[in-house]
């Protein structure tokens, strides 16, 4: 099947801090990717959603400006935590569909963040 | 408000019997469902699906049941393998699609000893 990196795979920074993490797929063109954000013995709940070239589409409660979300190409996707604070702390995932993964959404491994 | 509820957080299973994972429902606008299994280190991968058309979708050892009027569907593995140990989600949409917008529930240990 369809593979999708996430980098990096863990990550602790200070509070205030930024962090990117990056979302490729590798040998498929992802039109469309989605972030997740999982807290422990919960659910992985939707954060957003973007489309390759047009700006992404937030779920309701979730802060745009505090997670941007950048999808410039049809490979890569980038989610940024912006002055991160502890309790942004959780398991970040993305996956991706396209025109070679049709009706199937392809996931990343996941990427573990700690704000301390 | 959780949409997709998994209310057993492990299973454990004997090889060779069978494995039932359950998964119920509350939003009636839902019309695909959705089985994934992950794997620790790594993302969920898709396994099977169903439609609300249907009320069964069987992939091998896979067989997925829905019961549109109970809001439950079930994943039945059988035979069980050691290998089939991880965690399992439900996810449901109401798109029509896989590759939508995707509610997960939260995920169904499940331990199956040699």
């Amino acid at each position: 099947g369809a593979v999708v990196s996430q980098h990096p795979s863990w990550v602790i920074c200070k509070s205030g801090t930024s962090v990117k993490i990056e979302c490729r797929s590798l040998d498929f063109q992802a039109t469309t990717m989605f972030w997740y954000r999982q807290f422990p013995k919960q659910s992985l709940m939707l954060m957003a959603t973007s489309n390759e070239g047009s700006k992404a589409t937030y779920e309701q409660g979730v802060e745009k400006d505090k997670f941007l979300i950048n999808h410039a190409s049809l490979t890569l996707s980038t989610l940024t935590v912006t002055s991160a604070h502890p309790e942004d702390s959780s398991f970040y995932i993305c996956s991706a569909t396209g025109l070679a993964s049709q009706e199937t959404q392809y996931f990343g491994p996941g990427t573990r963040l700690l704000v301390l | 408000d959780q949409q997709v509820k998994q209310n057993s957080p492990s299973l454990s299973v004997q090889e060779g019997r069978i494995s039932i994972l359950n998964c119920d429902y509350t939003n009636s606008m839902f019309d695909y469902f959705l089985w994934y299994k992950k794997y620790p280190a790594e993302g969920p991968t898709f396994l099977i699906s169903i439609s609300s058309i249907k009320d069964k979708n069987e992939d091998g050892r896979f067989t997925v049941f829905l019961n549109k009027s109970a809001k439950h569907l079930s994943l039945h593995i059988v035979p069980s393998q050691p290998g089939d140990s991880a965690v399992y989600f439900c996810a449901a949409t109401y798109d029509g699609t896989s590759y939508g917008k995707l509610t997960f529930g939260q995920g169904t240990i499940l331990t199956v000893h040699p």
